[in-house]
Order: structure tokens, then sequence, then C-alpha cells
């Protein structure tokens, strides 16, 4: 099936470090997302991408939207210790962010104050 | 404004034991999912309704699993005769059918003895 590639699996930052992270499929999607999540709790969503090409802000975070519709990335600039967490990269291969989504791993974001 | 809200939280259970979870999505969300999350992995689609029909069933859902929105609100998930291998987080996930991101409640924690 249809999977979705994070690596690595843990990054370890210090506070104000920028950070990237890459989500790449063999598979092309129409809609991409970015979630994350902390431990005991469900994935609260940062920031949707529909369009190829297409580069979003939500705050301390940046996310593009690759042109061959296989990959994403994900910034998060200046970090803080309270982006520490599990980060998901999530595809719709369908019609819109409303249809199945397939996740990646995930990531483990740890920190350093 | 409340988000997704999903009972139990945690739902530990002997194994052949039937159990069932409960999803109530935002309010006014067509669409709702539900996903598996096990440990160190990204959640895994499991079936989505629109209002009361249910569109979508992946092959990870057997036979003993049954999902339900009888009024196009809240939504059940049912697993007869529980095995170890259905240890997992269940998450529950509503959004608009327009072309709008899924947002997540924070799941139920079933634990197999």
């Amino acid at each position: 099936g249809q999977q979705l590639n994070q690596s690595p699996q843990s990054m370890f930052i210090q506070e104000g470090e920028d950070v990237s992270m890459n989500c790449t499929s063999s598979s092309i999607f129409n809609t991409w997302l970015w979630y994350k999540q902390d431990p005991g709790e469900g994935p609260v969503l940062l920031i949707a991408l529909y369009k190829a090409g297409e580069l979003t802000s939500n705050g301390r975070l940046t996310a593009q939207f690759g042109i061959t519709r296989k990959d994403s990335f994900l910034n998060i600039s200046a970090s803080i210790p309270s982006d520490v967490g599990i980060y998901f990269c999530a595809g719709a291969a369908s019609t819109g962010a409303n249809s199945k989504l397939t996740f990646g791993k995930g990531i483990t974001l740890s920190v350093r104050p | 404004d409340t988000g997704v809200s999903q009972n139990p939280r945690h739902k530990i259970t002997k194994r052949g034991q039937n159990v069932t979870f409960r999803c109530d999505p935002i309010s006014e969300h067509n669409r709702l999912y539900w996903y598996r999350q096990t440990l160190g992995q990204g959640p895994e689609f499991l079936t989505y309704f629109q209002n009361e029909a249910q569109l979508e069933k992946s092959r990870l859902l057997s036979d003993r699993f049954s999902a339900e929105r009888p009024k196009g609100s809240f939504s059940t998930l049912e697993i007869q005769r529980t095995e170890q291998g259905d240890s997992a987080m269940y998450l529950c996930a509503s959004s608009q059918i327009s072309n709008q991101p899924q947002h997540f409640g924070d799941g139920t924690r079933l634990s197999i003895l």
C-alpha cells in the first residue's frame, strides 16, 4: 500500500535553533498535512497544503507542498521547549483533505533548553 | 467550541471480550473517520462516514470490527472477541464535506490482557 517516509526517527536540537523535516512518497498525493502529537493525545493539525508548490506559514512553522506532489517539508524556526513532540506528515491521494489520510511514522523532536 | 470527543479514554479488557468506543465529532462536521495507531507508528485509516453512510472500509477492519453512525452525528466502533493484536489507540477525526482538513480527538487507548 501507499507509504509516507519520514526520517530520521528522532531529532535533537538546541532551543532557538531551526529544524527542517521532510516527508517523501513513492506515490502522488493531492493534499499534504502536518500534524503534531503529544503523549496521550490525538494529533493536532499544524498546516494543510492543497496545491503543488504551495508554501504556507503558521507562526514559526512553514511547510511546502513539493512540485512533484511526492514530498513535503516542514520547517520550525527558533524552536522552543513546547515544540517537543512527534511530527507526522499525512497525505490524501484522493479528492482532498477530507478523504482518507496516509500517515508517516513520525519524527520525535527533542529540544534542549 | 468543542473539539472531537472520544469515550472512554482508556479501556482495559480481557481477551475475548467485546468493547465499544464512542466518538462525538465537531458539530456540523459531516464526515467522521476512525483510525488505529500502534506504538511508534502513525495512525492507520480504518473507515469513514459521510453523514450516516459508511463510504469506505480498510482491509484492516476485520469482520470482528463494526462501526456505525446511525443518525449522522456520533459514531461507535465495536470490536468483538478482542485479541491481543487489537491493543492500540483508536482515534476518531471529523471534517466538513468540503476540502477541509480532519481534526482528531484524543483517542481511546485499548489494552487487552
